[in-house]
């Protein structure tokens, strides 16, 4: 049974370009969650999907966007990328539409390098 | 709003010993959840042990329980019988009902010695 899958594992680029991150979900997992981790930090929420409509969104700027596919995957972008979006960026997929039981299920993050 | 507090940004523990790692929050939701990950140095977020709200017995999964005192606010992670696989960060977490957001602490890393 696949867990959580995220690509890529690591990302360079440059302040000013753009990038999108992949995720797929475990298997019978129906939400996705996308999470942004500074270096010595928790986790914090940027948006859930969940039949393919952002369901709830963080503090983050327009930026930040993303999509959920049919088959429930999801991806992130993120434009005009600045030196303070270095960060991990952890995807997680929950059933249940995500309810406040259901415990969330994590990627191993894709470790994104702004310079 | 939802807020969760981890007091203790470093600990220490023998092998074999038992250890709590502190957790506090605070949110004006009478239904909600309580959660706890581990995070080793690879990254990955690992789920723990999960407390409901309305749950009156403290939550426990093998060597992990949770002492919730909901009066307080508070839901502390106790390890038993630490090994030296358990060295990792650790996350409180919390959900509130009707809604997939999860408010994370900011973490405890926990370092066990042989």
């Amino acid at each position: 049974d696949a867990g959580v899958t995220q690509s890529p594992t690591h990302l360079i680029k440059t302040r000013g370009q753009q990038v999108t991150l992949r995720c797929s979900p475990k298997s019978g997992h129906d939400t996705v969650s996308w999470y942004q981790q500074a270096l010595g930090q928790g986790p914090q929420f940027i948006f859930q999907y969940y039949e393919e409509e952002e369901r709830q969104r963080g503090n983050f700027p327009d930026r930040f966007s993303g999509h959920q596919f049919p088959n429930y995957s999801s991806e992130l972008n993120v434009n005009a990328l600045l030196l303070g979006d270095s960060a991990l960026y952890l995807c997680a997929s929950s059933r249940d539409q995500g309810t406040y039981n259901s415990p969330l299920h994590f990627g191993n993050g894709t470790r994104l390098t702004v310079t | 709003a939802q807020k969760i507090t981890q007091t203790q940004p470093g600990m220490f523990v023998q092998e074999k010993e038992a250890v709590t790692l502190d957790c506090t929050y605070d949110t004006s939701d009478q239904s909600y959840g309580l959660f706890w990950y581990k995070q080793p140095s690879s990254g990955e977020m690992i789920f723990l042990i999960y407390q409901g709200s309305y749950d009156e017995q403290n939550a426990t999964e093998g060597r992990y329980s949770l002492n919730f005192q909901k009066a307080r606010k508070s839901a502390n992670l106790v390890i038993s019988a630490s090994q030296l696989g358990d060295s990792a960060m650790y996350f409180c977490a919390m959900s509130p009902k009707g809604a997939g957001k999860s408010t994370f602490g900011d973490g405890t890393t926990l370092t066990v010695k042989p």
